[in-house]
């Protein structure tokens, strides 16, 4: 089965850019969705099909995906960023949908 | 706005059958755009995707889970449910409800969750 690696946690310092990367074998042939998720709540799609933002979704968060590596970008980072961040791909040729183990953010 | 919602059983005894059921509300679960999912979150640690299902009734399972597992849908109230067998400690978690939407199939929106505890 498809296998999606992030690392447990990333830090970054309030204005800087945090950049929270998920693994996979060839991942840029898949579409990669990210999520956020606060301590107590739901997870939130904050971007879709490796670099689209949901409406609502600050220009802060951007997306990439090549090889075998994508990338969630969060420009001047805030406080509020604080969360988990989940990658999540659908694997086409299992018809299983796969979430990453999640990382971590910290702003300091 | 598509709002979904879970309910259920916050205590279920272990070896016995959890079952939740995910009302959608503010569209119709019947279009063939989307398919429906359940994911689960133990205590302190990440998202497990445990099965989806279409409109249709097309399901797909986990396959750590699936020996245990079954997704029904009832268009007729806009309803899909879980089903969960012989339940361990280890399915303890916030089970959550979702819309997988596009070619893709992202997860948006999702329900706000609901804790099942497996304890006797």
């Amino acid at each position: 089965s498809y296998v999606l690696t992030q690392p447990p946690s990333v830090s970054v310092a309030p204005g800087q850019t945090a950049r929270l990367t998920c693994g996979g074998n060839k991942i840029g042939s898949k579409s990669v969705h990210w999520y956020q998720q606060k301590p107590g709540q739901a997870p939130v799609l904050v971007v879709y099909d490796d670099s689209d933002r949901p409406s609502g979704i600050p220009e802060r968060f951007s997306g990439s995906n090549s090889g075998n590596t994508a990338t969630l970008t969060i420009s001047r980072g805030e406080a509020g960023d604080e969360a988990d961040y989940y990658c999540q791909v659908w694997d086409s040729s299992s018809d299983h949908w796969v979430f990453g183990g999640g990382t971590k953010l910290t702003v300091l | 706005q598509l709002q979904l919602q879970e309910s259920g059983p916050g205590l279920v005894k272990p070896s016995e059958t959890l079952s939740l059921t995910c009302t959608v509300s503010g569209g119709s679960i019947s279009s063939s755009a989307y398919y429906w999912g359940w994911i689960r979150q133990p205590p302190g640690k990440g998202l497990e995707w445990i099965g989806s299902i279409s409109y249709s009734g097309s399901t797909y399972y986990n396959p750590s889970l699936k020996s245990r597992v079954t997704i029904s849908i009832d268009t007729s109230k806009n309803q899909f449910s879980l089903k969960l067998s012989s339940v361990t400690a280890a399915d303890t978690a916030v089970y959550y409800c979702a819309r997988a939407r596009g070619n893709s199939r992202r997860f948006d929106p999702w329900g706000q969750g609901t804790l099942v505890t497996v304890s006797s």
